[in-house]
């Protein structure tokens, strides 16, 4: 069975950094690129980033670039987004997801860990 | 970047059928996925490649997609339909890779 589990989230204060992590297991984590996808309250899903499988090729959505940096080990089977220069705006749970085989879409979603950025 | 437009909510009597679109510019000639989200929980896929339905989604789950519009049918409506549902492409024209409608609430009264 296909899991994932982040962890990580909490509080953190405008212009701080956190780190949030995934752990999955139930399939081959290297044969698979990974995307982190954001729900801020009262919003939509928002697609945060994009790692592939040998973490060479990385996407970030316009939002987050330049704060927010994607990485993985595939030995452990974990996935981290390291956040920096938070703002209000980066509230929301934040899911560690598996993207399909032929990279269209999202097959499988952790439950997800909230981050609140607030003073 | 592509930009996915879905009604912000729509209504359902019990039994009937909602239909939920979602536009954008010729996504008819994209793959068109469609995600369940309740209220704290992850979302799941309901329908994918336009008109698939992943293993145990009902069948009263269906989708089209032709020249501007794509639609996710839930046909005989029940409560427990109730929840947001989020159109997705991916946009391999950009570096912003998977784009996703604003969502639509679907409320069955």
């Amino acid at each position: 069975e296909v899991q994932l589990e982040e962890s990580g989230g909490g509080l953190v204060q405008p212009g701080g950094s956190l780190r949030v992590s995934c752990a999955v297991s139930g399939f081959t984590f290297s044969d698979y690129s990974m995307n982190w996808v954001r729900l801020a309250p009262g919003k939509g899903l928002e697609w945060v980033s994009y790692i592939s499988g040998t973490s060479n090729t990385i996407y970030y959505a316009d939002s987050v670039k330049g704060r927010f940096t994607v990485s993985r080990d595939n030995a452990k089977k974990s996935l981290d987004l390291q956040m920096h220069s938070l703002r209000d705006e980066d509230t929301a749970v934040y899911y560690c997801a598996r993207v399909s085989l032929d990279y269209s879409t999202i097959d499988s979603w952790g439950q997800g860990t909230l981050v609140t950025v607030s003073s | 970047s592509y930009v996915l437009t879905q009604p912000p909510s729509v209504s359902v009597a019990p039994g009937k059928t909602a239909r939920i679109t979602c536009g954008g510019d010729n996504i008819g000639s994209k793959s068109v996925h469609w995600f369940q989200q309740k209220p704290g929980q992850a979302p799941i896929l309901v329908v994918s490649y336009n008109d698939e339905r992943p293993s145990g989604i009902p069948e009263r789950f269906s989708g089209s997609n032709s020249g501007n519009t794509a639609t996710l049918t839930i046909s005989r409506a029940e409560v427990g339909d109730e929840a947001d549902y989020y159109c997705q492409v991916w946009d391999g024209t950009s570096d912003h890779l998977y784009v996703f409608g604003g969502g639509t609430k679907v409320t069955v009264l």
